[in-house]
């Protein structure tokens, strides 16, 4: 069974600082991860999409990597924003479904 | 349409009565998935259509819960008798292919169980 997990649940950080969004998963055995964004009251919007054979993506300020061995990938975000207030959230692939964590609530404080 | 679009972006019914949720995917999207995300928690796999393949309901948590899709268009979501624990919004989401590829979700529709 495939789960996946969110570390931390909720972040706050001053404007300005870099900062990482942590995403484990128990099933190593998966083609790719796709890591979101949702804002309050909206849909999800697809932000990195790692395939298993790589080990990053980047766009603009934001760097995902992955490491299947270790059930683990990372979203980097670089001189954070107000505007990079929403939560976070990655998700897996698993037969014909997508298995999504809980995401990170962030908060970038002006 | 540029996006999927979901309607209605809200509902709210009775205890007891039947709803029916719609979502048009991205034109050429042959994937469409629905989800389920109750108040302050994680996306909850309903349902998933492919092409002309047999949809995976494995998600559906009960049989007062079905979806359609017509070919590669329109999904209809219904919940009959709903219950105050149907309250969540509903996600649709479609892609080009089956996943890997980018997944792209409505705004959702927010049901209200009274």
């Amino acid at each position: 069974k495939q789960e996946v997990t969110q570390i931390p649940a909720a972040l706050s950080v001053p404007e300005g600082e870099n900062l990482v969004l942590n995403c484990s998963f128990t099933d190593s055995a998966i083609y790719n991860l796709q890591w979101f964004r949702q804002d309050p009251g909206k849909g999800l919007t697809s932000l990195l999409l790692i395939q298993s054979s790589q080990r990053e993506q980047t766009s603009g300020r934001l760097n995902a990597s992955l490491d299947k061995s270790s059930g683990r990938s990372t979203l980097y975000i670089a001189a954070s924003q107000p505007g990079d207030s929403a939560t976070y959230l990655c998700a897996v692939p698993l037969d014909d479904k997508i298995i999504f964590g809980k995401g990170t609530r962030l908060h970038i404080l002006p | 349409g540029a996006g999927v679009s979901q309607s209605p972006s809200n509902k709210v019914t009775e205890k007891g009565k039947d709803v029916e949720l719609r979502c048009d995917p991205i034109s050429g999207h042959t994937a469409l998935y629905w989800y389920r995300q109750r108040l302050g928690q994680g996306l909850e796999f309903l349902i998933y259509f492919q092409g002309n393949s047999a949809p995976d309901k494995s998600g559906l948590p009960s049989d007062r819960f079905s979806a359609e899709r017509t070919g590669e268009s329109v999904s209809t979501l219904t919940i009959q008798r709903t219950q105050q624990e149907d309250s969540a919004v509903y996600l649709c989401a479609s892609s080009l292919e089956a996943w890997p590829e980018k997944l792209f979700f409505g705004s959702g529709t927010q049901l209200s169980v009274l």
